[in-house]
């Protein structure tokens, strides 16, 4: 059975700084793993999707990285702002049709 | 780009009524989904729905719960006697054909159960 893990479960740092936010699964058998942001009371937007073959998918200033010997992926934000304020989840794929596990998510907060 | 559309975006509805999600998946793709998150909660896989039949389901989902795609277009859910604990938001997705493609989600539909 397929578990995610998210550390740290909330941030709150300067805007500008760069920070790293933590994915764990235990199941290394995935084809990929998405990252969304959630912001609060709305729906899911999918930021990036790594593909097993890869180490790295980078769009803006996101960079994700994946090692799935070690079950870890990373979500890297360059340069923060006050509207990279939210939630960021990681899920992982599992099972025939792909189900997704998501972690519980980190809760970053961009401060003036 | 295509989008994943959910309505309603709030339902509000009696503990015991009968409650129907839809959905509207993006056109060409053939595996769609439920997740549901209650607040605070994790989000959490409902149902797969594949080639007109149900690929794997959750503990969740339990006699209550049905799917159904009634025609080409829309992908429902059905709550037959919802529960004070079925409040929730519950996320539909779908996706192409292919074990690396991505999920594409709609921006959900806030269940409250009075």
């Amino acid at each position: 059975k397929q578990e995610v893990t998210q550390i740290p479960a909330a941030l709150s740092v300067p805007e500008g700084e760069n920070l790293v936010l933590n994915c764990s699964f235990t199941d290394s058998a995935i084809y990929n793993l998405q990252w969304f942001r959630q912001d609060p009371g709305k729906g899911l937007t999918s930021l990036l999707l790594i593909q097993s073959s890869q180490r790295e998918q980078t769009s803006g200033r996101l960079n994700a990285s994946l090692d799935k010997s070690s079950g870890r992926s990373t979500l890297y934000i360059a340069a923060s702002q006050p509207g990279d304020s939210a939630t960021y989840l990681c899920a992982a794929p599992t099972g025939g049709g792909n189900k997704l596990t998501f972690g519980t998510g980190t809760q970053l907060k961009v401060e003036l | 780009e295509p989008e994943v559309t959910q309505t309603p975006s709030h339902q509000v509805t009696q503990m015991g009524q009968e409650v129907i999600l839809r959905c509207v998946p993006i056109s060409n793709h053939l595996y769609f989904y439920w997740y549901r998150q209650i607040l605070g909660q994790k989000v959490e896989f409902l149902v797969s729905f594949y080639n007109n039949e149900i690929s794997e389901k959750s503990e969740i989902f339990d006699d209550q719960f049905s799917v159904e795609r009634p025609d080409g277009s829309n992908f429902t859910l059905k709550i037959r006697s919802t529960k004070l604990e079925d409040s929730a938001m519950y996320f539909c997705a779908s996706r192409v054909t292919g074990m690396r493609q991505p999920q594409h989600f709609g921006d959900g539909t806030r269940l409250s159960i009075l």
